[in-house]
């Protein structure tokens, strides 16, 4: 079964809306990451959260972390047109070597002006 | 930016031929990881390396193959194409820092369609 589970799966906004995205994961992590992907490209890191954290900011997005709700979420403010892409949520759990990083559904997000 | 390249970025082949996904980074990364994506479809790890000589298989089973020789570079390799294997090939890397927060880069994608 899916570890991370995004919804909406599409989400259609207007230009100057804010845009949230939920994610919801089954086992516990170490930390969860939110990635962006236009279309036909690659990943981009966007913020990372650690378990022991509940909030965290950067420019225009504010993620969230609940885990005793095992759910995340990304707050994009103020959304712009060049905000259109897919949005991943990404939980990291520890390994011996590192993080394995799962990673969810994803969510369609298109800002029209 | 991140610093990490994959080539070809769109390859169209033939049933049964031999085909080999470039992937290099230049950030000095240790681990280093391929993906495969169908369109509008989540992430599927298929192989990771933790450093030279170290290949493991991922999470979805592939009939791909990969190696290891330098650190910068994680070929993908499949043998013989199959139409099942059309999909976007994403490679990626990180440094592991020995701390459960280190982050992926990722490179822009291989498309590869099998006709």
């Amino acid at each position: 079964s899916q570890q991370g589970e995004e919804d909406p799966q599409a989400l259609s906004i207007q230009e100057g809306e804010n845009a949230t995205m939920n994610c919801s994961y089954k086992t516990s992590i170490n930390n969860l990451q939110w990635y962006r992907q236009n279309s036909g490209r690659g990943l981009v890191h966007l913020i990372l959260i650690r378990s022991n954290e509940r909030e965290k900011h950067s420019g225009r997005l504010r993620v969230t972390l609940d885990t005793s709700k095992k759910s995340s979420s990304l707050l994009i403010t103020a959304s712009r047109a060049a905000d259109t892409a897919s949005y991943f949520c990404a939980t990291a759990i520890f390994t011996g070597g590192g993080n394995k990083l799962t990673f969810g559904t994803g969510t369609q997000l298109k800002v029209e002006l | 930016e991140a610093d990490i390249y994959q080539t070809p970025r769109y390859l169209v082949i033939g049933t049964g031929k031999k085909i080999t996904l470039e992937c290099s980074q230049t950030m000095g990364h240790d681990k280093m990881y391929w993906y495969q994506q169908d369109p509008g479809m989540e992430l599927h790890l298929i192989h990771y390396s933790y450093g030279v000589n170290s290949t493991e298989k991922g999470d979805l089973s592939s009939e791909s193959t990969v190696s290891r020789i330098r650190t910068e570079h994680f070929p993908l390799t499949l043998e013989s194409a199959r139409p099942s294997h059309t999909s976007q090939y994403l490679c990626a890397s990180s440094d592991y820092t020995g701390e459960p927060g280190n982050t992926i880069y990722f490179g822009e994608g291989s498309w590869l369609t099998v006709v």
